[in-house]
């Protein structure tokens, strides 16, 4: 079975902190993402990375940044945390598109972390 | 471009009742489609996925889904609902030819009432 595993599952911080969420997989996927979910707006997407340094932004990257120097570890970073950045975090990872064993590009969630900035 | 409606974001159904979560979605392409359900602080779980073949497709948990390409929709269904149904649903679609990018609707909140 596919494990993806986030650093925290609750985390408070402060406003201006540097917040730090990791996220590692361990069934080898090339795709690795990053999503904050909302009451009401369902998923966002905020980054995602398609091999190691390489890094695409979604649909709201704004406040955040993104690093992956190893495969399997996907990070995201709140430069400076702000109140509005308060959510829930999902990181996900799959197998490429065009994957030939039937998985398709079947996304895999961790746990999530809850963030709370005061 | 693609994405996905859910429509109603809140449903309440009886214990033993039918369940009918509804999906439609837009895409350029046949899309593959996913269902996923989330429980109470927890990540998102596959429920059930179209990508090729049957069309009537059945996942964990009792749910199956079935893909009309007519009505680009793909609804989401349960025979008899249990009190551990109660979940937020999300419905999701994907390119398989050119995107590895999930679009997911807003999510639908099911409650089993006793």
């Amino acid at each position: 079975d596919v494990k993806v595993t986030q650093s925290s599952r609750y985390l408070v911080k402060r406003t201006g902190e540097k917040v730090f969420l990791e996220c590692v997989q361990d069934m080898d996927h090339e795709n690795m993402f990053w999503y904050r979910q909302d009451p009401g707006l369902g998923l966002r997407l905020i980054y995602f990375s398609y091999d190691v340094k390489m890094k695409e932004k979604g649909d709201i990257p704004e406040g955040y940044s993104v690093s992956r120097e190893k495969k399997e570890r996907f990070s995201l970073i709140l430069e400076s945390a702000s109140t509005n950045q308060t959510s829930m975090y999902l990181c996900a990872s799959s197998l490429k598109a065009y994957d030939t064993s039937g998985g398709g590009n079947t996304q895999y969630f961790g746990p999530g972390t809850r963030l709370t900035v005061l | 471009a693609q994405s996905v409606t859910q429509l109603g974001s809140h449903v309440s159904v009886s214990e033993g009742a039918l369940v009918l979560l509804r999906c439609n979605y837009s895409s350029s392409v046949p899309p593959y489609l996913f269902w996923y359900v989330q429980y109470p602080n927890q990540g998102l779980q596959l429920l059930l996925k179209y990508t090729t073949g049957a069309t009537l497709v059945k996942g964990i948990n009792g749910f199956e889904a079935e893909f009309k390409k007519s009505e680009t929709s793909f609804h989401l269904t349960k025979p008899s609902a249990h009190m551990s149904d109660a979940a937020e649903y999300f419905c999701a679609v994907s390119d398989p030819y050119t995107g590895n990018q999930f679009y997911f609707g807003t999510g639908t909140s099911l409650t089993v009432i006793p």
